[in-house]
């Protein structure tokens, strides 16, 4: 049971590079979710999609894009890298029921960027 | 809102309890706690509803005082493996977000 993946599991970047995260889940969970964590801190939500083909912004979204075309996956880009987004990046995936907010995240094992 | 986490770290030895708090500005619908070991993924707990409901898994138990707005995580007779970074959410909505605090760190020594 795989549950979440995401690849790659590290990267270093040039400054204005572009690249993607790929987020998948198996668990046929319906809301994903990005958050960056930053040393000795929390997590901070970058974009999250609560379905297929849709996506909101979180509380950092700025310098980062999302797509959901599959249920399955949830991608995250860097259009142009910048040292600041230098993080631990963690997809999250949670079920979808009467009430969603009554269970859990499952996280993947995250990607840990640096941008030089 | 984020919520604020105390203490930030707490260090014990292997059998003592700990309590960490958890602390919100804006009324709750629900709080998530999940632990965290260095370089790995933070990993579901328990989640905790309005309704003052406690909660254990294991050794380690939570109650939500739904008035205070505050949820606090209870670890009683600590393993060496209860090591890590605490984090609670805190979800405002049905249907809303987890906004996560800073952490507590909990370092377990023998």
């Amino acid at each position: 049971n795989a549950g979440v993946t995401q690849t790659p599991k590290f990267r270093v970047l040039k400054t204005g590079q572009s690249m993607t995260l790929l987020c998948a889940q198996d668990m046929n969970h319906e809301y994903m979710y990005w958050y960056r964590q930053d040393p000795g801190m929390g997590l901070r939500l970058i974009h999250y999609s609560v379905g297929e083909g849709t996506t909101a912004k979180g509380e950092v979204p700025d310098g980062y894009n999302v797509s959901r075309l599959k249920k399955q996956n949830f991608l995250l880009g860097l259009e142009s890298a910048a040292p600041s987004q230098t993080s631990v990046y963690f997809c999250a995936s949670k079920q979808q029921g009467p009430t969603p907010s009554n269970y859990g995240y499952t996280f993947g094992s995250g990607t840990r960027l640096t941008v030089v | 809102q984020q919520p604020v986490q105390s203490p930030q770290a707490v260090i014990l030895r292997e059998g003592e309890d700990a309590v960490i708090n958890c602390s919100s500005s804006k009324a709750l619908y629900s709080v998530h706690w999940y632990r965290q070991k260095h370089g790995e993924a933070p990993v579901f707990l328990m989640i905790l509803l309005k309704g003052g409901e406690q909660k254990g898994h294991e050794k380690i138990s939570a109650s939500f005082n739904e008035k205070k707005q505050q949820s606090s995580l209870y670890l009683t007779a600590s393993q060496l493996s209860y090591s890590g970074t605490y984090f609670c959410g805190t979800v405002n909505t049905n249907a809303g977000k987890s906004t996560f605090g800073d952490g507590t760190t909990l370092t377990v020594k023998p």
